[in-house]
């Protein structure tokens, strides 16, 4: 399994709204990442966990709350977003150390819609 | 600096090779990799090249490093029309997590 699963693939809320993307992967990786995707640019780095804690926080708004419960979970919590913030939210993972070539894995990404 | 450009468009004729430039700034990075994002899609790794190496051929796709110009090219050989996509290189040193670079990203047009 090289999977990683985000949900839902499309959202769309208002401003007052809370929401949630939710990632899993089942390949043992312990490091997952968010990165947020605007049309016709690179992914930008959002947050990287790496044995269930924060270890990067790209100095992301707060209104954006990242949280890992577990080694195959990663989720991200949407509070009170602007409609700027609408992108594609990909969710990666990979291995922690050891001998890797640092690939990651990534999902086919959460298009979000702010209004 | 961790800036790492692209030329934004690429249009080739089925059938020819394809060659995408990069220019990256890092130049202790351990791998230089390739990824390719089809619309509406996660991006997925197409190949690397550790730092140490000049080339890399992996079937249809020859990957040339020159590190004393900060220069990566991606050839590919009889470009499909499944090519058509966007290409982005990547930097990253390894280590723990990966604190990865992506380039502007050139996107690719085949032509049938």
């Amino acid at each position: 399994d090289t999977e990683v699963t985000q949900t839902p693939k499309h959202l769309v809320m208002g401003m007052t709204n809370k929401k949630s993307l939710k990632c899993e992967q089942h390949m043992g990786h312990r490091a997952m990442y968010w990165y947020k995707q605007k049309a016709k640019k690179p992914p930008e780095l959002m947050f990287v966990y790496s044995y269930e804690k924060l270890s990067i926080n790209e100095s992301v708004p707060s209104r954006f709350s990242p949280e890992c419960p577990n080694s195959s979970l990663l989720n991200l919590h949407l509070h009170a977003l602007q409609p700027e913030d609408s992108a594609l939210y990909l969710c990666a993972s990979s291995r922690y150390r050891g001998r890797n070539t640092g690939e990651l894995f990534f999902g086919e990404g959460s298009r979000l819609t702010v209004l | 600096g961790e800036d790492v450009e692209q030329s934004l468009f690429l249009s080739v004729r089925e059938g020819d090779s394809s060659v995408i430039n990069c220019t990256y700034t890092d130049s202790s990075s351990t791998y230089l990799y390739w990824y390719k994002q089809e619309p509406g899609a996660g991006l997925q790794l197409l190949t690397y090249i550790f730092s140490n190496m000049d080339m890399k051929q992996d079937q249809r796709l020859t990957v040339l490093l020159n590190k004393k110009d900060k220069h990566l090219s991606l050839r590919i050989a009889d470009t499909q029309t499944g090519d058509s996509a966007i290409y982005f290189c990547a930097e990253s040193i390894t280590g723990g997590y990966q604190k990865v670079t992506f380039g502007t990203g050139t996107k690719l047009q085949v032509i049938p």
